[in-house]
């Protein structure tokens, strides 16, 4: 079956520190990959999407490469701010179903 | 403004009581699915619909039922046989078929706790 595995929070940082939330996952045939955020209270948006293997998705700062070769969708980016602080899903669609990982806390403090 | 709206944003039962948790979108989107989101948990899917007077069990279905009797809406009933029913629930949507991209439109959720 297919799967997605991140990396467990919370994380914490300072602002303008680098930020890597690690995603891995398992799939049957050929899955599109994407990021999902959500803030306090709120529903999930689309962050970033990558659909076939060495595209690079990005946003808002925030960039993800999908390698197939280690099956990985690495969130990163350069300077987070304070406003960045959510919690941030890893999922895969393969035939119109996704597959969410179980989220990472992103906490940024001043 | 094209979207998904979910009411009512914060809803309390008591025990033994049903309570519908209304999705409504104008996104024109063909699918539409119900989550459930527990801290810790990520989010488990409870019913998805890909077209209207249809729909499927998710992965955890016991205890909640759904209808698509128009294309717009899915509602979402959280009964009485729901053990643990407390949770926060997002409903969303997307295009089926062809035009299909994987990704999901979110409502803003809703917050259910039973006292």
């Amino acid at each position: 079956g297919n799967s997605v595995t991140q990396m467990e929070g919370p994380v914490t940082l300072s602002e303008e520190a680098f930020l890597t939330i690690n995603c891995t996952y398992t799939a049957t045939g050929y899955p599109s990959l994407f990021w999902y955020v959500q803030y306090p209270g709120e529903g999930l948006q689309l962050l970033l999407k990558a659909t076939k293997a060495d595209d690079k998705g990005s946003n808002k700062g925030f960039e993800a490469t999908y390698r197939k070769e280690t099956t990985s969708f690495h969130l990163e980016k350069g300077s987070v701010q304070v406003s960045d602080s959510a919690v941030y899903f890893c999922a895969l669609s393969v035939r119109s179903t996704l597959t969410f990982g179980k989220g990472t806390m992103l906490l940024v403090s001043p | 403004d094209g979207g998904i709206t979910q009411s009512p944003k914060y809803l309390f039962r008591k025990e033994g009581q049903n309570v519908t948790l209304s999705c409504e979108q104008n996104l024109n989107h063909d699918a539409m699915y119900w989550y459930r989101q527990d801290p810790g948990q990520g989010l488990r899917l409870i019913y998805y619909s890909q077209i209207v007077n249809d729909f499927q069990k998710g992965d955890i279905a016991e205890g909640y039922s759904v209808s698509r009797e128009k294309k717009e809406s899915f509602p979402l009933t959280v009964t009485s046989a729901q053990k643990n029913p407390t949770a926060f629930y997002l409903c969303a949507s997307t295009i089926a078929g062809a035009g299909n991209t994987g990704e999901l439109f979110f409502g803003e959720g809703s917050r259910l706790t039973v006292l």
